[in-house]
């Protein structure tokens, strides 16, 4: 199975902050790399594909980058409704897997 | 719009079956262009994919569950369901369906439609 690692665990950050969240996998998955948005007891949802496709809806202020094995989930400018937790997923081969999760809350 | 739906018991017996279907609605549980999957999630954990279906019945299971896991597909009812045996206090968790879409491309898959989720909790 490829492992997902993810920094930090969580984070505290201010409204208009810029975040930078993290995830590596155990081996090169090329851009077979999605994120994920969890808000508390709702299910989550998808924010980025392919390691830097936007899901249509999603809002700009998210992009993702890299490839291989490192890659990065970038909120541009925080906004209140963005306080939630961060999972990446790895979809080069099965079993699919999800990173640990990054908290992002309020500072 | 696509909507998704867990049900099933929330309480199940140690060494027992837990059984969830989940409901479609908005679209087909036959298109060719979707797998359909179940994930879980131990209170406060992270998330571990359970398996997958296509609607032609052909499977993809967690290799750590493939032993007590067994998905299924009822197209005529927009049904697809989760039997999973020999429960312990271990799978107590939120049990999720959701679509397994392709982009464009056709390489890249995730998850872009969920269900609300369902607690299942594993207890005597």
């Amino acid at each position: 199975d490829i492992q997902m690692t993810q920094s930090p665990s969580s984070l505290s950050a201010s409204v208009g902050d810029r975040v930078t969240i993290t995830c590596r996998a155990s081996q090169s998955i090329s851009t077979y790399l999605n994120w994920y948005q969890q808000k508390p007891g709702k299910a989550p949802k998808v924010l980025i594909y392919a390691a830097i496709s936007l899901q249509s809806g999603v809002p700009s202020r998210f992009s993702g980058s890299g490839s291989g094995t490192d890659f990065t989930l970038t909120i541009s400018s925080l906004q209140p409704e963005d306080f939630a937790t961060y999972y990446c997923q790895q979809s080069y081969s099965t079993p699919f897997t999800f990173g640990p999760g990054t908290k992002v809350d309020i500072k | 719009q696509l909507q998704l739906q867990e049900s099933g018991p929330g309480l199940v017996k140690p060494s027992e079956t837990l059984s969830l279907t989940c409901s479609v609605s908005g679209g087909s549980i036959s298109s060719r262009s979707y797998y359909w999957g179940w994930i879980r999630q131990p209170p406060g954990k992270g998330l571990e994919w359970i398996g997958n279906i296509y609607y032609s019945g052909s499977t993809y299971y967690n290799p750590s569950l493939k032993s007590r896991v067994t998905i299924s597909v009822e197209t005529s009812k927009n049904q697809f369901s989760l039997k999973l045996s020999s429960v312990t206090a271990a799978d107590t968790a939120e049990y999720y369906c959701a679509r397994e879409t392709r982009d464009s491309s056709g390489y890249y898959q995730y998850f872009d439609s969920w269900g609300q989720g369902t607690l299942v909790t594993v207890s005597s």
